[in-house]
């Protein structure tokens, strides 16, 4: 049983453009929604994170925005540059909690043209 | 400051032979975590150490599978007897409680079972 769906799957945009990645969660536990950007032959670096007391958190560019009582998130990235070109990924996990992994989504992959 | 590292980068294993992975977290962090990621897929959960201990490994695929990290600080993921399935990138994290999900990933280890 997946936990957490990701979509669209693959994602192409031009510069300047916004780039938008849902997520949906199943388990209610989950309070802790971070964002994951893998370049190839790299681990996945933080990117941004929120907890259900907001609903939205902006960080430069990059901006989540939750909705509990649909148990969505979703990722947007103003002013998309070539440079974000890579694979994202949602996770949820518990916060400070006994139970310290994420789960994944399964990625995204988002070109920005030139 | 020094992330996360993982080595060897690549390994190719013969099917049966047996494998180490090892990581090296951030020094001090003492979560320490291990995913497995396959191919186009995001990571999945394997174990989950705190200090030395051993707190979740409700995730390894079989008992095959081991991990250890004797001295609170170093982790060696070990698979016995390889099979071709077990061909995917082993990514290690680690962090530094309470935010436990604050996760630094290396850049894993691409294990290919031939």
């Amino acid at each position: 049983q997946q936990q957490v769906k990701q979509s669209p799957q693959s994602l192409i945009v031009q510069k300047g453009g916004i780039s938008i990645i849902n997520c949906a969660y199943e388990n209610t536990a989950f309070d802790y929604f971070p964002w994951y950007q893998q370049f190839p032959g790299k681990g996945p670096a933080l990117l941004i994170a929120i907890r259900p007391d907001v609903s939205e958190k902006k960080e430069g560019r990059f901006t989540i925005s939750f909705n509990k009582s649909a148990k969505q998130f979703s990722l947007h990235i103003m002013d998309s540059q070539p440079g974000d070109s890579a694979t994202y990924f949602c996770a949820a996990g518990n916060y400070g909690g006994s139970q310290g992994n994420l789960i994944f989504g399964k990625g995204t992959k988002l070109s920005v043209k030139p | 400051g020094a992330g996360v590292s993982q080595s060897p980068r690549y390994k190719v294993a013969k099917r049966g032979q047996d494998v180490a992975l090892r990581c090296d977290p951030i020094s001090g962090h003492v979560s320490l975590f291990w995913y497995q990621q396959a191919l186009g897929q995001g990571p999945e959960f394997l174990t989950y150490f705190q200090n030395e201990a051993q707190l979740d490994k409700s995730g390894l695929p079989s008992d095959r599978f081991f991990a250890e990290r004797p001295e609170g600080s170093v982790s060696t993921l070990k698979i016995q007897r390889t099979q071709q399935e077990d061909s995917a990138v082993y990514l290690c994290a680690s962090s530094l409680p309470p935010v436990t999900h604050e996760q630094y990933f290396g850049p894993g280890t691409r294990l290919t079972v031939t």
